[in-house]
């Protein structure tokens, strides 16, 4: 049972506009979230992160915003860039603070 | 440059063969973790260790996944037998304790490949 849902297995975006993945979680126990980015034959890497004492945490064009009432979070690029195009994963540390619970991943395609 | 090194980077196998992959972690990280990313699954958590005892395996096969810790240097995940339902990439991540920072290092991964 995935704790950590990402339920948009794809999106496609025009350069210059903005690009929004989402993610749902289960567990309310939960409190550090962070996105990562991954390009073809690369581990993924860490992009940004937000603590649940947080709605929202901005680093340049990326802002990731949390609702902890409906266990949601987001992550808006803006301007979106060719470059952007990678996979995103969404993850949570676990309750125990040890380890990372990723979601399946969303593919983010920008097209100039 | 610390970086997490993985090797061998492409494995094709043979069903029933045995598939070892190695990690060196980032020299200074006491935590040390395996991941498998697949299609339906996404970035599954298979095993982690920390100051090289083992801390959770609960993702892994039980009865054909073993991870290792054999010095604080390397970190090995064997599979025996292999079966075309291990086809995935394995990753390996490093970090010092995650507490509520969560950042993970990670290297380039393991393609495994089983007919």
């Amino acid at each position: 049972d995935q704790q950590v849902k990402q339920n948009s297995p794809s999106l496609s975006v025009q350069e210059g506009r903005i690009s929004i993945l989402n993610c749902d979680y289960t567990n309310s126990m939960f409190d550090y979230f962070l996105w990562y980015k991954k390009y073809p034959a690369e581990g993924p890497t860490f992009l940004i992160s937000i603590s649940s004492i947080k709605d929202k945490n901005e680093d340049g064009r990326f802002t990731v915003f949390l609702n902890k009432s409906a266990k949601h979070l987001s992550l808006h690029i803006v301007p979106s860039q060719p470059g952007d195009s990678a996979v995103y994963f969404c993850a949570a540390v676990n309750q125990a603070g040890t380890a990372l619970i990723f979601g399946k991943g969303t593919t983010l395609s920008v097209s100039s | 440059d610390a970086r997490v090194t993985q090797t061998p980077r492409h494995k094709v196998t043979e069903m029933g063969q045995e598939v070892t992959m190695r990690c060196q972690p980032i020299l200074g990280h006491n935590t040390v973790f395996w991941y498998r990313q697949t299609m339906m699954q996404g970035l599954e958590l298979l095993a982690y260790f920390r100051n090289r005892a083992p801390l959770d395996d609960s993702g892994m096969p039980k009865d054909r996944f073993s991870a290792e810790m054999p010095d604080a240097t390397l970190a090995t995940l064997k599979i025996q037998p292999s079966e075309p339902r291990d086809s995935a990439v394995y990753f390996c991540a490093s970090a010092n304790v995650i507490g509520t920072t969560g950042e993970l290092f990670f290297g380039e991964g393991s393609r495994l490949t089983v007919l």
